[in-house]
């Protein structure tokens, strides 16, 4: 198994650009989530689903979309770029039949900067 | 809304000494109460979890001990090592949700 992988590992924007930062795992989990991690400020987690076709949203949504079109991926959209969405992005999955709460596995990780 | 505060935000202790670290959580239906420790330049690992049928949970040197009564679980680390060096985190669920509330981190660094 690959786990959680993430696509890219880094990224230089302009502000007003946009992008997708791509997440995947082959666990079979039916619940994925992005964070983004900033000093001093802990992991905040931006979306999340519980399934194909379930989304939302986190404490820090603004700026971001997401969708779940298969149980394996779950992408995230930036709209347009803002320098306050420099940060390092990390996706996590778990599964969640048999019990809400198992271990969360994460991603390596996409390290963005918006100029 | 639900919050994790995490204390103390940095810590330094002599190899060997002993190291806690300490969470507080507001929701009082969370029953579910990991720790996660991640390395410079790396992704976030689960370490140790305790569920709130149990007080303590025991893992060779980590242990985390969970106070449901005072809504607070905290970390220990004994015989702390070099390679214990990294920030740790905890988190806690919203009750009704499948989300995770993590707390800011708190940098260990353990001094040789």
């Amino acid at each position: 198994n690959a786990g959680v992988t993430q696509t890219p590992k880094f990224q230089v924007l302009k502000t007003g650009q946009s992008m997708t930062l791509q997440c995947a795992q082959d666990m079979n989990h039916e619940y994925m989530s992005w964070y983004r991690q900033d000093p001093g400020m802990g992991l905040r987690l931006i979306h999340y689903s519980v399934g194909a076709g379930i989304t939302d949203q986190g404490e820090v949504p603004n700026g971001y979309n997401v969708s779940r079109s298969t149980t394996e991926d779950f992408p995230l959209r930036l709209l347009s770029a803002a320098p306050s969405q420099t940060s390092v992005y990390f996706c996590a999955s778990r599964r969640t039949s048999g019990s809400l709460h198992n271990e969360q596995f994460f991603g390596p990780g996409t390290r963005l900067t918006v100029l | 809304g639900e919050n994790v505060e995490q204390h103390p935000s940095t810590l330094s202790v002599q190899e060997g000494d002993s190291a806690v670290i300490k969470c507080t959580y507001s929701d009082s239906a969370s029953n579910y109460f990991p720790w996660y420790k991640q390395e410079l330049g790396k992704r976030p690992q689960l370490i140790i979890d305790i569920r709130s049928n149990v007080g303590e949970k025991k893992d060779q040197r980590i242990a985390v001990t969970l106070n449901k009564t005072a809504k607070h679980f905290s970390l220990h680390i004994t015989e702390t090592q070099p390679e214990d060096s990294a920030v740790y985190f905890c988190a806690g669920p919203t009750s009704g949700t499948y989300k995770y509330i993590f707390g800011t981190g708190t940098r260990l660094k353990v001094l040789a």
